[in-house]
């Protein structure tokens, strides 16, 4: 069946970087964009920004504009977001979802990965 | 920066219908802002129930709809079950960037 499954939690220092990653199965890789999402203890969820699995093409919002940067390896099948340059307000979950219908849908949502930024 | 509002709490008893809007401080909220619902318990990950307006997945309860109304996005559930009691959140999208809102906490009492 459609799958994403998320790598484990990470603990990081502030000013550290986290790579988090998403690998799928189950479904053609390239076909469909991949979302990250995050959320932060008892918030909720905030829109990161896509990754058009086929050609790489990225949109970030705009508050993490110069600080996260989303991959993809189509050879393992997985996609990757890193954020760098972490704070206390990164500690969240972060997800990562498969668009369906186009990429304004998010049909498929991994597991999740505990972030945790703490000194 | 546009901030995505819903309402914070709604507490019912089973069997009754409730509606939960999504408000953009963009404006009317319409087709083009691919209006998606998400349904979340404790612990889980959020769970898709529509995208752009009221597209179900094959897991929506029929019990649920999606829809447009008075200028916000709506997510009507009918029928309400016990089962239902969960975080409840909208996702909108004004041009390419999404926007979550606060999300309503539903009570079935």
């Amino acid at each position: 069946q459609v799958q994403l499954v998320q790598s484990g939690g990470e603990v990081k220092k502030p000013g550290a970087s986290v790579k988090v990653a998403c690998q799928a199965s189950g479904y053609p890789f390239t076909s469909y964009a991949i979302t990250w999402v995050r959320q932060a203890p008892g918030q909720g969820p905030e829109w990161m920004g896509w990754i058009g699995v086929y050609n790489g093409n990225t949109n970030y919002a705009e508050k993490f504009q110069g600080r996260v940067s989303m991959t993809t390896d189509t050879s393992t099948r997985t996609a990757y977001m890193e954020l760098r340059a972490l704070t206390s307000d990164d500690t969240a979950v972060y997800y990562c979802a498969k668009a369906g219908q186009g990429v304004y849908s998010l049909d498929v949502w991994g597991q999740g990965t505990t972030v945790t930024v703490s000194s | 920066q546009t901030v995505v509002t819903q309402e914070p709490s709604l507490t019912v008893s089973p069997g009754v219908t409730v509606t939960l809007t999504c408000a953009s401080s963009a404006g009317a909220v319409t087709g083009g802002n691919f209006p998606n619902w998400f349904q979340q318990k404790p612990g889980q990950a959020p769970r898709p129930l529509f995208y752009r307006i009221n597209n179900e997945y094959s897991w929506t309860p029929a019990r649920f709809s999606g829809s447009l109304l008075g200028g916000k996005a709506a997510l009507t559930l009918s029928n309400v079950q016990p089962e239902d009691e969960a975080q409840y959140f909208c996702l909108l999208y004004h041009g390419a960037q999404g926007i979550f809102g606060g999300g309503t906490n539903l009570t079935v009492l």
